[in-house]
């Protein structure tokens, strides 16, 4: 099974970017890389996926090394709402729903 | 307003004794899914449906039974439930496959004694 690793712990300042690193060297061909994260006492939340270009949206950015070995959360502006344990989770096989995700990283942000 | 729901939000109950816990999406979605959450060990994947009467087996299947007779609907099944299925239980769904946004509901805190 293609397996994520992730920092246990990150910590940021307020309004300065975040750089969530995930590492995941046994990717197949056609494994999408999402990244949710879960806010203290809530289910997960989706934040962003791609397979091989970058992408952005009103969340976050993701940037995913060229041969997809890695890839990097990116939060422009962190706020104290941004305090979570994110996860980065390959989906196992296109088309299966297969998720295994991994153990996240536990992002502070002080004021 | 688009919601997963689930029920019961708390649950204590005894060894052996059969329960479900039920997971209702009002989105239309086509995929959902099961998965447990237990400190140290994040989230894992325990059944999950991608379509009416189509199940298969996520990363801790053992011990659960699912079922998906109509759409909106994925209950979870525990027909003999032991202590080490005490969990935090979330049910998610999503329109197609995993490759789309998965919304998750509010979670199941199961307490098997």
């Amino acid at each position: 099974d293609a397996k994520t690793t992730q920092p246990n712990s990150m910590e940021s300042n307020e309004e300065e970017p975040v750089h969530l690193p995930c590492n995941h060297s046994t990717i197949s061909g056609t494994d999408y890389i999402h990244w949710y994260r879960q806010l203290p006492s809530q289910g997960p939340e989706y934040v962003i996926h791609g397979l091989t270009s970058n992408v952005n949206n009103r969340m976050a950015s993701l940037a995913i090394a060229e041969d997809r070995k890695s890839s990097t959360l990116i939060l422009h502006r962190a706020t104290l709402r941004d305090a979570a344990v994110y996860y980065c989770i390959l989906e196992f096989s296109s088309n299966t729903g297969k998720l295994i995700f991994g153990q996240g990283t536990t992002l502070q942000v002080k004021p | 307003e688009a919601q997963v729901t689930q029920n019961p939000r708390y649950l204590i109950t005894v060894t052996g004794k059969k329960l479900t816990v039920t997971c209702s999406q009002n989105m239309n979605h086509e995929y959902m899914s099961w998965y447990r959450q237990d400190p140290g060990l994040g989230l894992r994947q325990i059944y999950y449906s991608m379509n009416v009467e189509v199940t298969d087996k996520g990363d801790v299947p053992e011990g659960y039974k699912v079922s998906r007779k109509e759409k909106r609907n994925f209950p979870l099944i525990l027909e003999s439930p032991s202590p080490n299925q005490t969990s935090l239980y979330f049910c998610a769904s999503s329109f197609t496959d995993s490759t789309d946004t998965q919304y998750f509901g509010p979670g199941t805190r199961l307490t098997v004694l």
